[in-house]
């Protein structure tokens, strides 16, 4: 069970220069969210979606373009890189059953990215 | 964007020792998750919590729901090395069920051996 995966974990680009990262998860969870993490800044929300073919904008969506065309993955675009886009990236996935597990939000390893 | 106050920031703490950290909000919440950090990974849960004044442990690990609903507590007792990391507060604010998740900015733990 590998529960939440992301690739690549690392990535170099040049300003102008286009990507996707990809987020999978084997949990059969219907919540998935896309976070930047910054240093001194905490976690903060870029996309999420709450199933199939739905997606919605996080905190901080500007610059950044999401799919959710299966469940069990979650790609996060990137057009038209900057070096503001510097950061480190987490995917996470949460379940949406009525039970207490609903508000546990699973994380993957992360894939940190730098725009020079 | 909003976010909750974590403190402290850093830490350091001889092994064995007991350590608190918390988190508050001006807002109330209706779950609070506490995260670990390790260098180079992705935060993994520690300790969930859904019911204000609710006290959970997981090993050495001790966390409560603040009884206002706007604050919560992490304990680690009795220290050891590999507790070195960051230590993240989450909230999750009412109506239930919403996707919003808020994140403290972490207090760094070093255990000095």
């Amino acid at each position: 069970n590998a529960g939440v995966t992301q690739t690549p974990k690392f990535r170099v680009l040049k300003t102008g220069q286009s990507m996707t990262l990809l987020c999978a998860q084997d949990m059969n969870h219907e919540y998935m969210y896309w976070y930047r993490q910054d240093p001194g800044m905490g976690l903060r929300l870029i996309h999420y979606s709450v199933g199939e073919g739905t997606t919605a904008k996080g905190e901080v969506p500007d610059g950044y373009n999401v799919s959710r065309l299966k469940k069990q993955n979650f790609l996060l675009g990137l057009e038209s890189a900057a070096p503001s886009q510097t950061s480190v990236y987490f995917c996470a996935s949460r379940t949406d059953f009525g039970q207490d597990e609903f508000y546990e939000q699973y994380f993957g390893p992360g894939t940190r990215l730098t725009v020079t | 964007g909003q976010q909750l106050n974590q403190s402290p920031q850093s830490m350091f703490i001889q092994e064995g020792e007991d350590v608190s950290m918390n988190c508050t909000s001006s807002s109330i919440f209706n779950t609070w998750l506490w995260y670990k950090q390790d260098p180079g990974e992705g935060p993994v849960l520690l300790i969930a919590l859904y019911k204000a004044g609710e006290l959970t442990s997981n090993g050495r690990l001790t966390a409560q729901f603040g009884i206002t609903r706007k604050d919560s507590f992490l304990n680690i007792s009795a220290s050891i090395p590999s507790d070195v990391g960051i230590y993240f507060c989450a909230g999750q604010s009412p109506p239930t069920g919403t996707y919003k998740y808020i994140f403290g900015t972490g207090t760094r733990l070093k255990v000095l051996a």
